[in-house]
């Protein structure tokens, strides 16, 4: 069974600092590219992240370029999410999902079947 | 950044109706395309790629159409587990971007 379980989330002030996991078990990890996904409470989903198997292309939102890096371990079947110089308007839950390709009519396409759970970033005085 | 903007943002509806929804591109996307629905306190689901293929397991209830800018995913007889969020989102280039959400109620 495939699983994806984020944790390391929490309260951090203005300007701090956070790391998210992710640990992936019921799959090889290092065969899939991985993203992070966030919600703002109440709000709609943004996507925050991405990364190669193998690390070599990661691709990041505007607004969190500079600030937010993404990473993995594929040994430890595990991926990251480094957040410096954290704002109020970080605050939401962070999704961790698997990216499927799919191979159609010619073309491939992504889509994200598998989620994790989420974990909540509080970003406050 | 591409931007996708749904509408209606919400709608009420009774079980048993067609339900209709549609997404718009701010340039041409082909059809990179997927939706997801969202229930509270839950991680999304996937219903539809590549604009109109049906994810495994989703009930072909769900439809998808469209191509360049235009997009709908149609809900044929809305059934009362599909009382939810729903979200386009576009996998055409980087960074991916989401529509804000369509939120189906019940009438």
């Amino acid at each position: 069974e495939v699983q994806l379980v984020e944790s390391g989330g929490g309260l951090v002030q203005p300007g701090g600092s956070l790391r998210l996991s992710c640990v992936a078990s019921g799959f090889t990890f290092s065969h899939y590219w991985m993203t992070w996904v966030r919600q703002a409470p109440g709000k709609g989903l943004e996507w925050v992240a991405n990364i190669k198997q193998d690390e070599s292309q990661k691709f990041y939102m505007d607004s969190v370029k500079g600030r937010f890096t993404i990473s993995r371990d594929n040994a430890k079947q595990s991926l990251y999410l480094q957040m410096n110089s954290l704002r109020a308007d970080d605050t939401a839950v962070y999704y961790c999902a698997r990216d499927e390709t799919y191979y159609h009519s010619g073309a491939y396409y992504d889509a994200f079947v598998y989620w994790g759970q989420g974990a909540l970033v509080t970003v406050s005085s | 950044a591409i931007q996708m903007t749904q509408s209606p943002s919400s709608l009420s509806a009774s079980v048993g109706d067609r339900v209709t929804i549609t997404c718009r591109a701010s340039e041409g996307i082909r059809n990179e395309l997927g939706w997801y629905q969202q229930k509270p306190g839950r991680a999304p689901k996937v219903l539809i790629y590549a604009a109109s293929s049906l994810q495994s397991g989703v009930p072909s209830r769900f439809s998808g159409s469209g191509s360049g800018t235009d997009f709908t995913l149609t809900i044929s007889s809305l059934q009362p587990e599909d009382f939810a969020t729903y979200y386009c989102l576009q996998d055409y280039n980087y960074p991916r971007t989401f529509g804000q959400g369509t939120r189906v109620e019940i009438k």
